[in-house]
């Protein structure tokens, strides 16, 4: 089975730190994906990558970046937290023929 | 821009009951389309891959439909248990691979 796992279930920064937010998959996928989900709004990709350091902007990138130094580990940085980066955050990944997305556990970040 | 639409919002049904859920979609030139379920508080599972040459995909009790020309797909799922009760969204896959998701439907199976 597919598994992607996410650094943190809950996370709490405060206004202005720098965060990090790791993914890792073990199956050897090309493409992985941030996504952020909020009330009303549903899901939506922030930032994806095809392979180990690409990186491709999404819907709704402003204020955040990602790192793609190996194949498995996708990281996404919020260089300066804000209020409004309050979110559940979820990482997946897909092979590069058949893209079927798998997704993690999600990170639940709170900005204080 | 893709845009996706998922009906009903929200479902209460009694156990046993067959069910359909309905998703539609602007853009009719996707690659494929992903079902998946969510459970509160949890990420995504994915129920159901369905390639944009193929009509139908079936797993156990799940069956869902594509009929890309029209932009609709839906979930249909026989025999409906209390374990069901989650939020189903569904999500076409464009040209970059990227998915783009319905506000999903969240069903509540009552025992």
């Amino acid at each position: 089975d597919v598994k992607v796992t996410q650094s943190s279930r809950y996370l709490v920064k405060r206004t202005g730190e720098k965060v990090f937010l790791e993914c890792v998959q073990d199956m050897d996928h090309e493409n992985m994906f941030w996504y952020r989900q909020d009330p009303g709004l549903g899901l939506r990709l922030i930032y994806f990558s095809y392979d180990v350091k690409m990186k491709e902007k999404g819907d709704i990138p402003e204020g955040y970046s990602v790192s793609r130094e190996k194949k498995e580990r996708f990281s996404l940085i919020l260089e300066s937290a804000s209020t409004n980066q309050t979110s559940m955050y979820l990482c997946a990944s897909s092979t590069k023929g058949h893209y079927e997305q798998y997704f993690g556990p999600g990170t639940r970040l709170t900005v204080t | 821009k893709q845009e996706v639409t998922q009906i009903p919002a929200a479902l209460s049904v009694p156990e046993g009951e067959n069910l359909v859920l309905n998703c539609s979609f602007t853009d009719s030139a996707i690659y494929n389309l992903q079902w998946f379920r969510q459970d509160p508080g949890k990420g995504l599972t994915s129920l159901l891959l369905i390639q944009s040459s193929q009509r139908e995909q079936t797993s156990g009790r799940l069956n869902a439909s594509l009929d890309k020309s029209s932009g609709r797909s839906t979930l249909y799922i026989a025999a409906s248990q209390p374990g069901d009760s989650a939020t189903y969204l569904c999500a076409p896959g464009g040209s970059a691979r990227q998915l783009t998701f319905g506000s999903g439907t969240q069903l509540t199976v009552l025992p």
